[in-house]
């Protein structure tokens, strides 16, 4: 299985900030790279595929950028309803693998 | 709209099987991959595998080889998942979520659009 990685696990920030997050593969995925969002309780929910296509309805202050084995995301300026936890997912792989998650809090 | 909706929360001791359902509607159920993943309480997400609703053939992660079977009945276009010999650490919320249309994926891999509510499954003596 192709190893993800997210860092941070934990990010605190205001609302108003820029922030980005890492992904890194254990092996060149080029590009088959997705981004979602998970509040409590519910689903995740799709916010970017192809590691930089914005999904259909997601607010454009979401963006991301990547190939091979690096990739981030980038909320411009965060807004209340973003705290939430984010996870890559490569499928690149037969077996498809998420990353860790990374937690973004109210600072 | 696409909706994916899935069965209520289960109850099951250690050794017993769990069968969850996912009800899709709002599209064409055989012209989609579903696949599985789950979520252990305050954990990341593990994907468990994909059902080819069109021909029933199935993908499992080879961590659940064995204990998973995904089944379909284009009938009344739902998707099951059965995990057996169920064990503690199998305590988790469990997702169905449907994969793109194929020309946005890697081959037989891809990410996921639309997810189900997800149905807890406990397993506990």
């Amino acid at each position: 299985d192709i190893q993800m990685t997210q860092s941070p696990s934990t990010l605190s920030a205001s609302v108003g900030d820029r922030v980005t997050i890492t992904c890194r593969a254990r092996q060149s995925i080029s590009s088959w790279l997705a981004w979602y969002q998970q509040k409590p309780g519910k689903a995740p929910k799709l916010l970017i595929y192809k590691a930089s296509s914005l999904e259909s309805g997601v607010p454009s202050r979401f963006s991301a950028s990547g190939s091979g084995t690096e990739f981030t995301l980038t909320i411009s300026s965060l807004q209340p309803d973003d705290f939430a936890t984010y996870y890559c997912q490569q499928y690149n792989s037969y077996s498809l693998t998420f990353g860790g998650g990374t937690k973004v809090e109210i600072k | 709209q696409v909706q994916l909706v899935q069965s209520g929360a289960e109850v099951k001791k250690p050794g017993a099987s769990v069968k969850v359902s996912c009800k899709a509607s709002g599209y064409t159920f055989t012209g989609y991959y579903m696949h599985w993943v789950r979520q252990a309480p305050g954990q990341g997400l593990e994907w468990m595998g994909w059902i080819n609703p069109n021909s029933g053939g199935a993908n499992y992660a080879q961590n659940f080889q064995g204990r998973v079977t995904m089944t379909r009945d284009t009938s009344i276009t739902t998707a099951y998942m059965e995990l057996s010999r169920l064990r503690s650490d199998d305590t988790a919320v469990y997702y169905c979520a449907r994969g793109p249309s194929r020309v946005y994926c890697s081959g037989g891999s891809c990410y996921f659009d639309y997810w189900g509510q997800g149905t807890l499954v406990t397993v506990s003596s």
